[in-house]
């Protein structure tokens, strides 16, 4: 299977607190990205990490990825209540599937305040 | 246009119904795909166009699904004699570049069939 599976399946957080999610997969990726979905703003690309780098950040972001594990983590620190949504492991497996993205479960994040 | 749109955002049918979805994407993108997102669960890819081809099909559930491309540009995904379980969150994405960039979603559209 090219889906990224998400861990944990839910995570409850306080406001302040970092948040950790990781996602594990099983064949070679071209890159793999993380997207976010929530009711206010639908489905949000986050961070492309691509197969050849090994950590990326962007704002509170940090997302590492471990080609030789087939894992990647994503990272929140000083998480806000806006911050409570699904996260998603997206696998880009590249050559013949192209754009073609593969989403896991994901990891349902709740921030209280 | 700013993102990808979606019409209708909401659709409640009666079983044995077509329906029809349309997604305009963002101007200039090449790549557009359609996804399905079922209540709890992931996002299910169904077809892949790039410009008016469909070089990926794969992911269409049954022959009563079938999607269109025209002008490059809009995109209208059509589900003949709609089932109950059709019911789900139909999304649509574009990017640039044949669909190695980012993707941007639109907003869905809600597909109910009683």
């Amino acid at each position: 299977s090219q889906q990224g599976e998400e861990d944990p399946q839910a995570l409850s957080i306080q406001e302040g607190e970092n948040a950790t999610m990781n996602c594990s997969y099983k064949t070679s990726i071209n890159n793999l990205q993380w997207y976010r979905q929530n009711s206010g703003r639908g489905l949000v690309h986050l961070i492309l990490i691509r197969s050849n780098e090994r950590e990326k950040h962007s704002g509170r972001l940090r997302v590492t990825l471990d080609t030789s594990k087939k894992s990647s983590s994503l990272l929140i620190t000083a998480s806000r209540a806006a911050d409570t949504a699904s996260y998603f492991c997206v696998i880009n497996a590249g050559g013949t599937s192209y754009g073609k993205l593969t989403f896991g479960q994901g990891t349902i994040l709740t921030v209280h305040p | 246009g700013a993102g990808v749109s979606q019409s209708p955002s909401n659709k409640v049918t009666e079983k044995g119904k077509d329906v029809e979805l349309r997604c305009d994407p963002i101007s200039g993108h090449t790549a557009l795909y359609w996804y399905r997102q079922s209540l709890g669960q992931g996002l299910e890819f169904l077809i892949y166009f790039q410009g008016n081809s469909a070089p990926d099909k794969s992911g269409l559930p049954s022959d009563r699904f079938s999607a269109e491309r025209t002008g490059g540009s809009v995109s209208t995904l059509t589900i003949q004699r709609t089932q109950q379980e059709d019911s789900a969150v139909y999304l649509c994405a574009s990017s640039g570049l044949g669909g190695r960039n980012t993707q941007y979603f639109g907003p869905g559209t809600r597909l109910t069939v009683l």
